[in-house]
């Protein structure tokens, strides 16, 4: 059984630099099958797509958020990781990692983590 | 200000049907036939409900249905129940981008 697990820091200060983990079991995050995204959700608010990781290392952005995100995986630890640098309180928002579908024109977004709440305060 | 537009919420009564829209433009909805629904339920993670505009994924109730006219698709979900209580997200693949974007999302409350 597929399950995806964030972790990250939880509070964090303006300016700082994001780093999340996504670490999944019951799949492999070579699968040519599938793509790993990050999703974002603030407060009460709807979903942003951040960006994802593919096989052999191809990853896409988010156009508005692909100039302070850097998205990566350790194959060898199936994890997959997500770095926002300068981050503000707009940036507060319960962060996703999802397994999305390759190969639908949709894209679908078909297992989720639990998400982990990010907070920026000073 | 969302890319997709969907009504902030709607409401019916057990055993009723309603139907869910969500707008595009000619980038997304209209040109592709590439949209997802999900369902979330307060403090949970989304769950797909709907893909590629009229697909269910193995496991969802085929209470739930999906369908897409010009620029705006629809959920349709008949035989409500207690438990379909929850926020609907849309979202589609854009050209715009070359990635999915989501609509704002809308709160059913089963009356």
């Amino acid at each position: 059984q597929l399950q995806l697990q964030e972790s990250g820091p939880g509070l964090m200060k303006p300016s700082q630099t994001l780093s999340l983990t996504c670490t999944v079991s019951g799949g492999s995050i070579s699968s040519t099958t599938y793509y790993w995204s990050w999703i974002r959700q603030h407060p009460g608010k709807g979903l942003e797509w951040i960006a994802y990781f593919y096989y052999g290392g191809y990853t896409h952005y988010n156009p508005s958020l692909k100039s302070r995100v850097t998205i990566s995986a350790d194959t060898s630890k199936n994890q997959v990781f997500l770095k926002v640098n300068s981050m503000t309180a707009a940036d507060t928002a319960v962060y996703y990692c999802a397994r999305q579908i390759h190969g639908s024109g949709s894209y679908p977004f078909d297992h989720w983590g639990q998400g982990t709440l990010v907070t920026v305060s000073s | 200000q969302s890319a997709l537009t969907q009504p902030a919420s709607v409401s019916a009564s057990p055993g009723q049907s309603i139907t869910i829209s969500c707008t595009g433009t000619n980038s997304d909805i209209g040109n592709y036939n590439y949209v997802s629904w999900y369902q979330q339920h307060p403090g949970k993670a989304p769950t797909l409900m709907i893909y590629d505009v009229t697909k269910r994924p193995s496991g969802v109730s085929n209470r739930f249905s999906g369908s897409k006219s010009g620029n705006t698709a629809s959920l349709t979900i008949s035989g409500l129940q207690a438990e379909d209580e929850s926020d609907y997200y849309c979202s589609s693949y854009t050209s715009t981008t070359t990635s999915v974007i989501f609509g704002g999302g809308t709160k059913l409350t089963v009356l």
